[in-house]
């Protein structure tokens, strides 16, 4: 079982849209962050959240927008995607952001699928 | 500018074969280097890490890297496959201050493990 918890786990939507993709975690950890992966290819990072502040936005399209309500809860609110946006995008959490010693921890994903 | 390569797409071992996933890196600064697993539909798991305190790494389920600058490799390593070893395996650089928030991962190696 993981210990970060991502809904919903499958999702299909059209190009006009808006929805939101939810992750949890309750290990205390203080940064967390989004990741995106296409079929066969490594993840890429999104965002990452350090101390519920946004701290790196790797030039996302504004069609993605994060939101950390609190150190526990990371949203992905999505809006107007295109169909290469279709993707498993993994959220993940450390207890720091900047230590080599904080490893991450991954949920198992959303799979959006845009149409 | 750090990177890593991973060398062969998809490798096929025996069940109770060694298990050889090669990985080199290149970096202008000393390396943090990590090995994560992704298990069909899941996440990623952090399998083992290099932070420079030993140049032998050992991991979680019998897996272990070893660190050869000379070489710049980081190659993973497992006496004896098993057939729950199969998956993808990725090997990442840190991309500055060893934080494992911000890596870049290789293409990644999918395992196969034959009965």
């Amino acid at each position: 079982d993981t210990e970060v918890t991502q809904t919903p786990k499958h999702l299909v939507m059209g190009m006009t849209n808006k929805k939101s993709l939810k992750c949890e975690q309750h290990m205390g950890h203080r940064a967390m962050y989004w990741y995106k992966q296409k079929a066969k290819k490594p993840p890429e990072l999104m965002f990452v959240y350090s101390y519920e502040k946004l701290s790196i936005n790797e030039s996302v399209p504004s069609r993605f927008s994060p939101e950390c309500p609190n150190s526990s809860l990371l949203n992905l609110h999505l809006h107007a995607l295109q169909p290469e946006d279709s993707a498993l995008y993994l959220c993940a959490s450390s207890q720091e952001a900047r230590s080599y010693n904080s490893p991450l921890h991954f949920g198992n994903g959303t799979r959006l699928t845009v149409t | 500018a750090q990177s890593v390569t991973q060398l062969g797409s998809h490798v096929s071992v025996s069940e109770g074969a060694l298990v050889l996933l090669r990985c080199n890196y290149s970096s202008s600064v000393p390396p943090y280097l990590f090995w994560y697993v992704q298990y069909p539909n899941q996440g990623l798991q952090l399998l083992l890490k290099y932070t420079s305190a030993a140049t032998l790494v050992k991991g979680i389920n019998g897996f272990e890297a070893e660190f050869k600058k000379s070489e710049t490799s980081f190659h993973l390593t497992k006496p004896s496959a098993h057939m729950s070893d199969a998956a993808e395996y990725f090997c990442a650089v840190s991309r500055r201050g060893g934080s494992q928030g911000n890596l870049i991962f290789g293409k990644g190696t999918k395992l196969s493990v034959k009965p």
